[in-house]
């Protein structure tokens, strides 16, 4: 059975750049989209962004300038960096796959989520 | 201020039929379909509903999905103890070109 597994550090330094890696294990990483979620304390679920099979990548536009999430298909794995940080990204990461089902798209797995907070 | 506006609670107590709400707009719920995630206390976020009303295999069917307009709803039937956890409902927005979520409904079996 297919799980999604995030890894990285828990703190970072306002500034500084956070990075995640989500492992997948139990499936290929081949024939889905890969996403990272995050969830703020107290707040929403806020698409990050997505990375395709097909290496073209969307993000979320209040973060695209920060944001860069891409692929290891060697290591079954894929990672997000989110550049410039300040408390406001504080917040549980989640990675997900995405599925399509006709022309539609959707998360169909999720890891647990990590904790990464941003102070000095 | 959420896109997609959901009760923050919601409850019922064991065999009953509860419905939880996703209430959005043209240009999400009005054009797209909508996911629903259950996430248990510290487990990660499950799918139970796909496409408005598909059920993943795996997912009992006491739970479904429904849609009319810019509107959606998840429900459970025969609820559960094991049903006490958050809904959140999910679609693609066509003018933030982005994935929204409700806020969350937090369901109590009494």
């Amino acid at each position: 059975q297919v799980q999604l597994q995030e890894s990285g550090p828990g703190l970072v330094k306002p500034s500084g750049t956070l990075s995640l890696n989500c492992t997948v294990s139990g499936g290929s990483i081949s024939g889905y989209y890969w996403s990272w979620i995050r969830q703020p304390p107290g707040k929403e679920l806020e698409w990050i962004g997505n990375f395709y099979d097909s290496g073209s990548s969307n993000y979320n536009p209040s973060l695209k300038s920060r944001v860069t999430i891409s692929v290891d298909t060697s290591k079954n794995q894929f990672s997000l960096k989110l550049s410039s940080v300040t408390a406001a990204d504080t917040a549980v990461y989640h990675c997900a796959r995405g599925k399509q089902w006709l022309a539609y798209w959707y998360f169909d797995l999720w890891g647990r989520g990590t904790l990464v907070t941003v102070s000095s | 201020q959420s896109v997609l506006t959901q009760p923050p609670a919601a409850s019922g107590t064991p065999g009953q039929r509860v419905t939880i709400s996703c209430s959005g707009g043209r240009s999400n719920i009005g054009k797209n379909p909508v996911n629903w995630y259950q996430r248990l206390p510290g487990t990660a976020p499950k799918l139970l509903i796909y496409s408005d009303n598909q059920r993943p295999s795996g997912v009992p069917d006491r739970f479904s999905g429904s849609k009319s307009g810019t509107s959606a709803s998840l429900a459970i039937s025969g609820l559960q103890s094991e049903d006490e956890a958050d809904y959140y409902c999910a679609v693609w927005d066509n003018s933030l070109h982005a994935w929204v979520f409700g806020g969350g409904t937090k369901l109590t079996v009494l």
